[in-house]
């Protein structure tokens, strides 16, 4: 079946660092991709998405690249702020199963000042 | 973005007892709304789909004389934990879709003793 894989976290970084956060997955066809956001105390936030091939989601800085050829949707942020400091989910809907989706494990991020 | 809430944010429960959760779409109309669960530091597992005016339905695994899930009205499902046991003690998550995107709920802690 469909699944995710995402980095292990925690993740800690400093103020302005260059982050990533590595999302693999696999599936049949053409899954649609996402990227949620979950800040303490909150429910999942959509960061951004991609739903075809090369397709580039960018939401506050974060961005992502849909790249079937490695079956991936790495996160990327260029300079991270305090304010990022969360639990950072990938995840798809595939081609069947209509609207489900299917959760990467989470990376939880903690920006120090 | 539409707005779902859940109630009650927090729970605690004696053994054998019954937990009803409410999810709710403030200011939209679902149709479909969704049940996870997410253990420490893992990931949102599916456990249910839930259609208004119909039967929901089961992800593999998930006991449905145990999550007992109504989704009588278009604005709110509810989920019970039957006879709920120390490890049905977990965070519960909803979510609503309103096409194409999926809201969710800022989760249900639920401790049972």
């Amino acid at each position: 079946g469909d699944s995710v894989t995402q980095m292990e976290g925690p993740v800690t970084l400093s103020e302005e660092a260059f982050l990533t956060i590595n999302c693999t997955y696999t599936a049949t066809g053409y899954p649609s991709l996402f990227w949620y956001v979950q800040y303490p105390g909150e429910g999942l936030q959509l960061l951004l998405k991609a739903t075809k091939a090369d397709d580039k989601g960018s939401n506050k800085g974060f961005e992502a690249t849909y790249r079937k050829e490695t079956t991936s949707f790495h996160l990327e942020k260029g300079s991270v702020q305090v304010s990022d400091s969360a639990v950072y989910f990938c995840a798809l809907r595939g081609v069947q199963g209509a609207q489900k989706l299917v959760f990467g494990q989470g990376t939880r991020l903690t920006i120090n000042p | 973005g539409a707005v779902v809430s859940q109630h009650p944010s927090r729970v605690i429960c004696k053994s054998g007892t019954s937990v009803k959760i409410e999810c709710r779409s403030l200011d939209f109309q679902a149709t479909t709304m969704f049940w996870y669960r997410q253990f420490p530091k893992q990931s949102l597992m599916l456990m249910a789909t839930s259609n208004e005016g119909s039967k929901a339905t089961y992800e593999q695994g998930v006991e449905k004389d145990k999550f007992l899930i109504n989704h009588a009205s278009l604005t709110l499902s509810t989920l019970t934990v039957t006879s709920a046991h120390p490890e049905d003690s977990s965070f519960y998550i909803c979510s609503a879709m309103d096409p194409p995107e999926q809201f969710f709920g800022p989760g249900t802690r639920l401790t049972v003793l």
